[in-house]
């Protein structure tokens, strides 16, 4: 069985504050594929990036940044100087090889940012 | 490139009506998938198709629901006899192939269901 847990429902930060969204899963399969996902108040998905479970490297993206660590089976997101454009709810999400191909999401985090 | 696109955007039934979501893949994209979100909540895996085939409908309700995805035209995501509880947010998401590391689900912008 797939799980996905985002422990914070609900953050709050002042613009130009860092946040960090934290991401824990649990997957029998040895190889799998993390993703997170931002839905603005406009109710779409956005695609934020996948992570292979055999590349731990960390990524760098303008202001985000995703910290992936196997050991405590998390990957946590990080908005560094945050602005008010970043206010939605983040979805993580994961999908295992042999779990089919179904995205198993965690309850998600909304974030407010404000100004 | 067109992203996937979804119709309705917002739907409302009265209780014991059809309800009944379209979805259109991305160009070259074969790979159709449904979830849906209920208020406050998370999505959840409904069912995953292939041109003219159900591969997975391990997240569908027993009941009322199916989905199909035929050979020309959208994916069809059909609810009968609609209840209050069906109210949500029912996303359509399309892969290039199902298999493999380099595939990302593309999102559509989502179909709301409201029941009255």
């Amino acid at each position: 069985a797939q799980k996905v847990t985002q422990a914070q429902t609900e953050i709050s930060v002042v613009e130009k504050e860092d946040v960090t969204l934290d991401c824990v899963y649990e997957t029998r399969d040895t190889t799998y594929y993390l993703f997170w996902y931002k839905q603005p108040p406009s109710g779409e998905l956005v695609f934020l990036i996948r992570r292979n479970s055999f590349d731990e490297q960390n990524e760098i993206s303008g202001r985000y940044s995703w910290n992936f660590q196997k050991s405590t089976s998390s990957f946590n997101f990080t908005i560094t100087a945050s602005q008010v454009v970043d206010s939605a709810v983040y979805f993580c999400a994961l999908r295992g090889d042999n779990a089919g191909n179904m995205l198993t999401f965690g309850g998600g985090t909304r974030l407010m940012v404000k100004p | 490139n067109a992203g996937v696109m979804q119709n309705p955007r917002h739907l409302v039934r009265r209780r014991g009506q059809e309800a009944r979501l379209r979805c259109s893949p991305m160009k070259g994209h074969s790979h159709v998938y449904w979830y849906r979100q209920l208020p406050e909540e998370g999505l959840k895996f409904m069912v995953y198709l292939q041109k003219e085939n159900i591969i997975d409908e391990s997240g569908m309700p027993k009941e009322r629901f199916s989905a199909e995805f035929p050979k020309e035209g959208p994916s069809i995501l059909r609810i009968q006899q609609v209840v209050r509880g069906d109210s949500a947010a029912y996303f359509c998401a399309s892969s290039p192939t199902g298999q493999g590391e380099t595939y990302e689900q593309y999102f559509g912008p989502g179909t709301r269901l409201t029941v009255t």
